[in-house]
């Protein structure tokens, strides 16, 4: 049971390049959400999906489109990375909205 | 919008000692969510309180939804080296537009 699973760990992107950053649950859990983490800023939802087949903006969306696969699986899209999205990205996954969010190992982005 | 403040920004403590974080806000919350953060990790959850007035424990942990449903307090009692981190609490107002917010966080540091 390995709970939020994130891929890559690590990666580095040239200023317009694309990626699709990867997020699998296997808790069975119908809401997963994608953050990004910078220092001083605390965790901010970029987007999230209660639940399949629904995705919806959160606090910062510009830049970045996310695709609900199936119930296990909530992807990010990066299509045109800039320096600004530098960040370290969090995907969670909770039973329903309102319900405790548990987090994957992150994928750390830096885009030159 | 929505705002949760965690104060100071850094603890320091011996080895041994007590330890006490608050978190607060000006809006109400249904939820009260407290992870820690290790460095290079995701945030794992600690403590999940749902009703107004909640004390719940985990271990060593002990954290209370305050009856003003406006702020909720994380208790570490003799505090090991391990409790190193990074402290976030995060609130849910469970509406319509149910969704985290989250505090800054608070790095706490154990001296042996």
């Amino acid at each position: 049971n390995a709970g939020v699973t994130q891929t890559p760990k690590f990666q580095v992107l040239k200023t317009g390049q694309s990626m699709t950053l990867q997020c699998a649950q296997d808790m069975n859990h119908n809401s997963m959400y994608w953050y990004r983490q910078d220092p001083g800023m605390g965790l901010r939802l970029i987007y999230y999906s209660a639940s399949e087949g629904t995705t919806d903006k959160g606090e910062v969306p510009n830049g970045y489109n996310v695709s609900r696969l199936n119930k296990r699986e909530f992807s990010l899209r990066l299509e045109s990375a800039a320096p600004s999205q530098t960040s370290v990205y969090f995907c969670a996954a909770a039973r329903n909205r309102g319900y405790e969010q548990y987090f994957g190992p992150g994928t750390r982005l830096t885009v030159t | 919008g929505q705002q949760l403040n965690q104060s100071p920004q850094s603890m320091f403590i011996q080895e041994g000692e007590d330890v006490s974080m608050n978190c607060t806000s000006s809006s109400i919350f249904n939820t009260w969510l407290w992870y820690k953060q290790d460095p290079g990790e995701g945030p794992v959850l600690l403590i999940a309180l749902y009703k107004a007035g909640e004390l719940t424990s985990n271990g060593r942990l002990t954290a209370q939804f305050g009856i003003t449903r406006k702020d909720s307090f994380l208790n570490i009692s003799a505090s090991i080296p391990s409790d190193v981190g990074i402290y976030f609490c995060a609130g849910d107002d469970t509406g319509a537009n149910s969704k985290l917010t989250f505090g800054k966080g608070i790095t706490l540091s154990v001296r042996p």
